[in-house]
């Protein structure tokens, strides 16, 4: 199986910083990479696909970047509803796998 | 637009198999262009993908389920299903059930369900 880790576990921020969570892949992956949001009780939701295609709907403060086993995900200016658990999946090779998640926070 | 409702038992009996079925409506479960499957979250944990199921009945599951999984589709009733047979305590978890393009994109969930493995 392909293991994704992502980076930081959690964070703290403020309204209107800016975000990076990073997401690696145990190996290369091309760019079949998508990232999700989920709050509590609620099903994930699509932000981006193919590493840096933004979904449609999705404002454009979000951005995705990398390729191969490294990956970002960028929230230019965070905002009171960007507070959430944001997870990367790799679509690359069945299984499919998850991170294990990186939990936005209020500072 | 798009809508995708699981529905089943919220308790099953340890041993026993874990059903639950997907209502597509907004869209037909025999088009080409999609894939449909399932994902499950444990309480207060991540992700993990189950299986996805093609409109040809090409199937594709996670080994982690040690083949106790299958994926069916209904086309009569827009419907895919799930069974997890031999269930633990260790099956128990929020399942979803979700679209994936053919690309493998999963870009529509269904609001999910908890399901208890519990006598």
């Amino acid at each position: 199986d392909i293991q994704m880790t992502q980076s930081p576990s959690s964070l703290s921020a403020s309204v209107g910083d800016r975000v990076t969570i990073t997401c690696r892949a145990s190996q290369g992956i091309s760019n079949y990479l998508a990232w999700f949001q989920q709050k509590p009780g609620k099903a994930p939701k699509l932000l981006i696909y193919a590493a840096s295609s933004l979904q449609s709907g999705v404002p454009s403060k979000f951005s995705g970047s990398g390729s191969g086993t490294d990956f970002t995900l960028t929230i230019s200016s965070l905002q009171p509803e960007d507070f959430a658990t944001y997870y990367c999946q790799q679509y690359n090779g069945i299984p499919f796998t998850f991170g294990p998640g990186t939990k936005v926070d209020i500072k | 637009q798009l809508q995708l409702q699981e529905s089943g038992p919220g308790l099953v009996k340890p041993s026993e198999t874990l059903s639950l079925t997907c209502s597509v409506s907004g869209g037909s479960i025999s088009s080409r262009d999609y894939h449909w499957g399932w994902i499950r979250q444990p309480p207060g944990k991540g992700l993990e993908w189950i299986g996805s199921i093609y409109y040809s009945g090409a199937t594709y599951y996670n080994p982690s389920l040690q083949s106790r999984g299958t994926i069916s589709v209904d086309t009569s009733k827009n419907q895919f299903s799930l069974k997890l047979s031999s269930v633990t305590a260790a099956d128990t978890a929020v399942y979803y059930c979700a679209r994936a393009d053919t690309s493998m994109v999963t870009d529509y969930w269904g609001q999910g369900t908890l399901v208890t493995v519990s006598s």
